[in-house]
């Protein structure tokens, strides 16, 4: 299998904070890599895939960056709503490995 | 507007197997690159891939618990259907099943996912 590494697996920040989250892949996945927001009790969200786009629907403010085995996540202006854990995900070769996530609340 | 629902047991003892179903709405598992993976999520914990069928009934699994699963598809009722085999404490988790999003390989809708506990 593949492994994901995220860091930091844990960010505090302020509402309207650049907040940025790196995820490594242990192989070259070249772009495929998606990010996944999860808040409690509910089922994961795809904010983007191919290292770079964003799903229908997501706000402009995250974004996504990288390829071959170093991927960022960047959300501009942190508003409350963001608050949540951020999951990183090759989608290279099956099982599609996750990260152990990323939890994010606010200062 | 593509929906996805888990429904099973919400207790299984230890050595039992779990049978979990996947109904799904706005899309047919015939249709060319689709597919339905299921993915778990112990307490706490990260999301694991567990089994993944495409529309040509080409099937992948986790190497670690290939031994153990078999996933399905019944395209006449619009299912699929996970069964996970010799069931353990550590088998607890919240199962989702999710619409794979062709060609990017990645689950772009999710059920709201089922909480399976194993426990005698």
């Amino acid at each position: 299998d593949i492994q994901m590494t995220q860091s930091p697996s844990s960010v505090s920040a302020s509402v309207g904070d650049r907040v940025t989250i790196t995820c490594r892949a242990s192989q070259d996945i070249s772009s495929w890599l998606a990010w996944y927001q999860q808040t409690p009790g509910k089922a994961p969200k795809l904010l983007i895939y191919a290292a770079s786009t964003l799903q229908s629907g997501v706000p402009s403010r995250f974004s996504g960056s990288g390829s071959g085995t170093e991927f960022t996540l960047t959300i501009t202006s942190l508003q409350p709503e963001d608050i949540a854990t951020y999951y990183c995900q090759e989608a290279n070769l099956f099982p599609y490995t996750f990260g152990q996530g990323t939890k994010l609340d606010i200062k | 507007q593509i929906t996805l629902k888990e429904s099973g047991p919400t207790l299984v003892k230890p050595t039992q197997t779990l049978t979990l179903t996947c109904t799904f709405s706005g899309f047919s598992l015939t249709t060319g690159g689709v597919g339905v993976g299921w993915i778990r999520q112990p307490p706490g914990k990260a999301l694991e891939c567990l089994a993944l069928i495409y529309w040509d009934d080409d099937k992948r699994y986790s190497p670690s618990l290939k031994s153990r699963l078999t996933i399905t598809k019944d395209t006449s009722k619009n299912q699929v259907v996970l069964t996970m085999t010799n069931m353990d404490p550590g088998d607890t988790a919240t199962y989702y099943c999710a619409h794979r999003k062709n060609p990017a390989a990645v689950f772009d809708i999710w059920g709201q996912g089922t909480m399976v506990t194993v426990s005698s």
